[in-house]
């Protein structure tokens, strides 16, 4: 089956940094992009950075850019978003999401990491 | 950034109904444009690619049109388990903008 599993819910001070994950599975990792999108409380969708895992090459949206860092290690088939230094402002769901090769589009999603900050 | 922007916000419709959501991009972006459902709790799920290609696994009761600027996500013979929130999506440039949403309630 293929699928994307994230790590579990955060709850971090402001000033904190953090690390999450989403490890792929069932697929070859290395040959598909990996997204993460933000969902803050009760808003939409917020397409923050792709990266592909193959040569770790990331590409970020102008309003993510600097504010979080997108990685990812092929050996383990996981990808990562990390913050450096959290604000109240960053609680949300992050979602990971794989981008189809032939769809261009997210078409396996991860369940979700809740993030929240808060002091 | 290319703005993606969907009408309505909301609406409410029977079951067995037809509803048509549409969303427009602030440029050309040919047909690379993607619609996801959302369920409260949930993870979005894609329902269409490039405009009118059907996810597999998706009911054919759902189609997408559209190409350049204007795009529709039609459901046909509307079913309870449709109520959810709908996203168009544009993959023709970095970011993949998302737009507002549109929040689909069953009467």
């Amino acid at each position: 089956e293929v699928q994307l599993v994230q790590s579990g819910a955060e709850v971090k001070k402001p000033g904190e940094s953090l690390k999450i994950s989403c490890k792929g599975s069932g697929y070859s990792f290395t040959s598909y992009w990996i997204g993460w999108v933000r969902q803050m409380p009760g808003k939409g969708l917020d397409w923050m950075g792709i990266i592909y895992p193959a040569d770790s090459d990331p590409r970020y949206s102008p309003s993510f850019q600097g504010q979080v860092t997108i990685s990812a290690d092929k050996s383990i088939s996981t990808a990562y978003l990390q913050w450096s230094s959290l604000k109240a402002s960053d609680t949300a769901m992050y979602y990971c999401a794989r981008r189809g090769a032939a769809s261009d589009a997210f078409d396996i999603w991860g369940q979700g990491t809740m993030v929240t900050v808060s002091s | 950034d290319i703005q993606m922007t969907q009408s309505p916000s909301s609406l409410s419709a029977s079951v067995g109904d037809r509803v048509t959501i549409t969303c427009r991009a602030s440029q050309n972006i040919y047909t690379y444009l993607n619609w996801y459902q959302q369920k409260p709790g949930k993870a979005p799920k894609l329902l269409m690619y490039v405009a009118s290609s059907l996810q597999s696994g998706v009911p054919s009761r759902f189609s997408g049109s559209g190409s350049g600027t204007d795009f529709t996500l039609t459901i046909r013979s509307l079913q309870p388990e449709d109520s959810a929130i709908y996203y168009c999506q544009q993959s023709y440039s970095t970011p993949d903008t998302f737009g507002q949403g549109t929040k689909l309630e069953i009467k």
